[in-house]
């Protein structure tokens, strides 16, 4: 059965530095989410991107936060300048009309 | 007012029970999914529904458009059952698949 992973499975990062979560989607699904969970907290959404580009994005995803798709599959979420609150589980996720919602199993960003 | 709610927010249930689930939305959805997240755990997809009724095993999923709602229903419950369980909808324009709050279950031996 297909499915959406995650490299790193945790990324530990000095406060300030950048970071890079990679996620490689479903291959025919056509959208793509990231999602973060603080801890103890729901799920809250970031950004969703479709034909190459964001469609719509959160207000959490301030001018710190990019993804791009660079090869077609890797679908990658950059923290430019991470900040202590952004310590949190990332999730990617994809979908393609009529199938189900997949999840990767998440990177645990922890910003010290 | 939030645009997917659910009910109730926390549950505790003994073992055996019959639980109910609650959802309601007030956007225009292409579908609506179903998730359940263990404690710790990823996100893992139950259902997807756009109409009716399905059934995986002793959970069943049902949806009304016309009323925007939706349950998530367990039957003979188990403490494995225990987790957090969401109702995403997607909304019509596919921009944003939208969580509800998540329902906490507890189910007790």
């Amino acid at each position: 059965e297909p499915e959406v992973t995650q490299t790193p499975s945790h990324q530990v990062t000095q406060m300030g530095q950048e970071v890079i979560l990679r996620c490689v989607p479903i291959s025919n699904h056509l959208y793509f989410y990231w999602y973060r969970q603080i801890l103890g907290q729901k799920v809250e959404f970031l950004v969703s991107f479709y034909n190459n580009e964001i469609s719509e994005k959160s207000e959490i995803f301030d001018d710190q936060f990019s993804v791009e798709r660079p090869d077609g599959s890797n679908f990658t979420l950059k923290i430019r300048s991470t900040k202590l609150e952004d310590s949190a589980m990332y999730f990617c996720a994809s979908i393609t009309t009529g199938t189900a919602l997949l999840f990767g199993p998440g990177t645990r960003l922890t910003v010290l | 007012k939030n645009e997917v709610e659910q009910s109730p927010q926390n549950l505790t249930a003994q073992e055996g029970e019959f639980i109910t689930i609650n959802c309601s939305y007030s956007v225009g959805i292409s579908a609506l999914h179903w998730l359940q997240q263990h404690p710790g755990g990823g996100i893992v997809s139950l259902f997807m529904l756009s109409s009716g009724k399905k059934k995986h095993g002793r959970l069943i999923a049902t949806i009304n458009i016309q009323e925007k709602h939706s349950s998530l229903h367990i039957t003979a419950s188990h403490p494995r059952d225990s987790a957090v369980y969401i109702c995403a909808v997607e909304k019509t324009s596919y921009d944003k698949v939208i969580f509800g709050p998540g329902t906490s279950l507890s189910v007790i031996p």
